[in-house]
């Protein structure tokens, strides 16, 4: 299993330019959620999704959407990158069934926008 | 709106120096209180706690939760360089398991 990946693993931006922030899991796991990291901070909820089709805002939705199509996949939308958005960012994802120690994270995409 | 408050924020200490850290949180529906260490990378698991009293131990790190009080603290014992880490808190709603972290604690163990 590769566990949760993410990809780019860096990215630089332009102020309104859009991207995607891919994240695949291959464990077959209900759930999965967007968290950012700023310095000095804990990681924020972004959004999250409890399966394909479902998606619910975090703490910190605002100028990222999201969509889960399948249960692997659970991709990051900037839709107008801001300064602002500069962070680096963990998909996270664990099966219904357990809590939160089976709470998988991927490696982080570091974003900069100018 | 959970909240999770770690202290210190920031901790140097000396290698075998024991070190506690510190975690309050309120939350609307707990399910468990999580540590995880992050080195510069994504959090890595320690502990899940979800009962009152019960210690939870791995080697020269352990934690206990106080759910009366609403806090945990977590020590390490005898500390080492590669203890050096931000450690972070979470807890976890019984909602759809998102969670919900403090700003960590950085600590810095000097040889």
């Amino acid at each position: 299993n590769a566990g949760v990946t993410q990809t780019p693993k860096f990215q630089v931006l332009k102020t309104g330019q859009s991207m995607t922030l891919q994240c695949a899991q291959d464990m077959n796991h209900e759930y999965m959620s967007w968290y950012r990291q700023d310095p000095g901070m804990g990681l924020r909820l972004i959004h999250y999704s409890v399966g394909a089709g479902i998606t619910d805002q975090g703490e910190v939705p605002n100028g990222y959407n999201v969509s889960r199509s399948t249960t692997e996949d659970f991709p990051l939308r900037l839709l107008s990158a801001a300064p602002s958005q500069t962070s680096v960012y963990f998909c996270a994802s664990n099966p219904h069934t357990g809590g939160g120690e089976t709470q998988y994270f991927g490696p982080g995409t570091r974003l900069l926008v100018l | 709106e959970d909240k999770v408050v770690q202290s210190p924020l920031s901790l140097v200490v000396h290698e075998g120096d024991t070190v506690t850290l510190n975690c309050s949180y309120e939350v609307t529906n707990f399910r468990s209180l999580l540590w995880y260490k992050q080195e510069k990378k994504a959090p890595t698991f320690l502990f899940m706690l979800t009962s009152s009293g019960i210690e939870k131990k791995s080697g020269r790190l352990s934690s206990i939760l106080d759910k009366k009080e609403l806090f945990s603290i977590l020590n390490i014992t005898a500390t080492q360089t590669g203890d050096s880490a931000v450690y972070l808190c979470a807890v976890e709603s019984v909602r759809y398991s998102t969670l919900t972290f403090g700003k960590g604690t950085m600590l810095l163990v000097s040889p």
